[in-house]
């Protein structure tokens, strides 16, 4: 099982939806939880952090199940704008090499 | 303004001919570190450093050297670059867990 899974998509939806994505993992010591957002060709940034307790920003709700061992994140109301590829990434406590999904790529039509 | 700059963004050079590619953070950030990113392949690091004269190895350094001589540069060297050392690069500096990318660099070895 790799370390990091994710669904590469593309999800396709129209403006105004609701789509959720799931990262996987495997390594019950990962501690520290992110999602990045990556336009094509460009560097990825930092979308949100993911704690246990959740997070909300705006539209984006990021989530933690430790007990399954994914984290999920959550787009409301889509704008053409969020079209990009979604990163997760893993921190493993008093590691310096975070681990990164893949990225699940999410493009949103008028 | 805060960010992390490399040099160059586009590089197409011949197997074998030594190259450097910079990067420069001005933002005091202690940790740096090296991706290479393929398709289908995601983000991987090749190298990271916690501080001045400390390096380490991330997932895939073989064929590449780093430095730390200072804080805010953290080159990445390619002594005798072979073809599937072709890839997009990213540095990248934090100083907790928020990582800040470069705009990447494009080499392709012919």
């Amino acid at each position: 099982r790799k370390e990091v899974e994710q669904d590469p998509g593309p999800f396709n939806v129209p403006e105004g939806a609701t789509v959720a994505f799931n990262c996987t993992y495997s390594n019950s010591a990962s501690q520290s939880f992110f999602w990045y957002r990556q336009d094509c060709r460009k560097e990825p940034k930092l979308l949100m952090s993911v704690y246990s307790s959740g997070n909300e920003d705006g539209r984006f709700t990021a989530q933690l199940n430790r007990a399954s061992q994914y984290i999920s994140l959550l787009i409301r109301d889509s704008k053409l704008s969020d079209s990009a590829t979604y990163l997760c990434v893993l921190g493993k406590g008093g590691s310096y090499i975070p681990t990164f999904g893949r990225g699940t790529s999410l493009i949103v039509h008028p | 303004e805060a960010q992390v700059t490399q040099n160059p963004r586009y590089l197409i050079t011949v197997t074998g001919k030594k190259l450097t590619v910079t990067c420069s953070q001005n933002m005091n950030h202690e940790y740096m570190s090296w991706y290479r990113q393929d398709p289908g392949l995601g983000l991987r690091q090749i190298y990271y450093s916690m501080n001045v004269e400390v390096t380490d190895k991330g997932d895939v350094p073989e064929g590449y050297k780093v430095s730390r001589k200072e804080k805010r540069n953290f080159p990445l060297i390619l002594e005798s670059p072979s073809p599937n050392q072709t890839s997009l690069y990213f540095c990248a500096s934090s100083q907790g867990d928020e990582q800040f990318f470069g705009p990447g660099t494009r080499l392709t070895v012919l």
